[in-house]
């Protein structure tokens, strides 16, 4: 199943089958790009980053892309299961003054059905 | 490693009174810290970005006076929120930068739930 997040979409997958959730951002200087994953009632838990020289980046069941061109950005999980079941925000990273600051993306949220 | 804790988990205050949020760094040192206010089914939005022993920098729109944000040491934040009211009835979030790893990382606290009645 695939999304796009311009609001905060849902995305309804069987359980086993790849997600696609994609997200586009605004800041053409962005250099920093991450995905969390948010369950109900919890703090954002890190997925994966990229960095701005990256346009793939693989992990455990993840993977993410980034076109920078479009400023689009991917997060692909493999084999979807009920515990991927969570909103998922695409976040990037924006400096102010010493600091960054992450800007984030709208959310999508991802519901794995067994 | 890279714990970040919040207390209390959940407060219910009535409105007019003031609530303070804390936000530690467990297993290291927090230079920065960043308060996040997030309302149901949306995202996340910044507050204030506060590093150690110096004023926190609030982001645009949000009432630095009525949102007491405290730094004083590198592994505790608090967040007063004076005067509540419904309106600030929320979820907020704390994050945390390690000094010692690279700048990107941020590390999130558990939330607080806000109810103001």
């Amino acid at each position: 199943g695939e999304s796009v997040g311009l609001h905060l979409p849902t995305l309804s997958v069987q359980e086993g089958d790849n997600s696609i959730i994609n997200c586009a951002y605004s800041n053409s200087a962005s250099d920093y790009f991450i995905w969390y994953k948010q369950e109900s009632g919890k703090g954002p838990q890190f997925i994966i980053d990229i960095r701005s020289n990256m346009d793939k980046r693989q992990g455990q069941r993840v993977t993410v892309l980034l076109n920078k061109t479009v400023k689009h950005l991917s997060l692909q999980i493999a084999a979807t299961q009920p515990g991927d079941s969570a909103v998922y925000f695409c976040a990037e990273g924006a400096w102010a003054g010493n600091n960054r600051k992450l800007i984030w993306g709208l959310g999508t949220s991802l519901a794995v059905n067994p | 490693g890279a714990v970040v804790s919040q207390h209390p988990s959940r407060v219910i205050c009535k409105s007019g009174t003031s609530v303070k949020i804390e936000c530690r760094s467990l297993d290291f040192q927090a230079t920065t810290m960043f308060w996040y206010r997030q309302f149901p089914k949306q995202s996340l939005m910044l507050m204030a970005t506060s590093n150690e022993g110096s004023k926190a920098t609030y982001e645009q729109g949000v009432e630095k006076d009525k949102f007491l944000i405290n730094h004083a040491s590198l592994t505790l934040s608090t967040l007063t929120v004076t005067s509540a009211h419904p309106e600030d009835s929320s979820f907020y979030i704390c994050s945390a930068r390690d000094g010692a790893r690279r700048l990107n990382e941020q590390f999130f606290g558990p939330g607080t739930r806000l109810t103001v009645l």
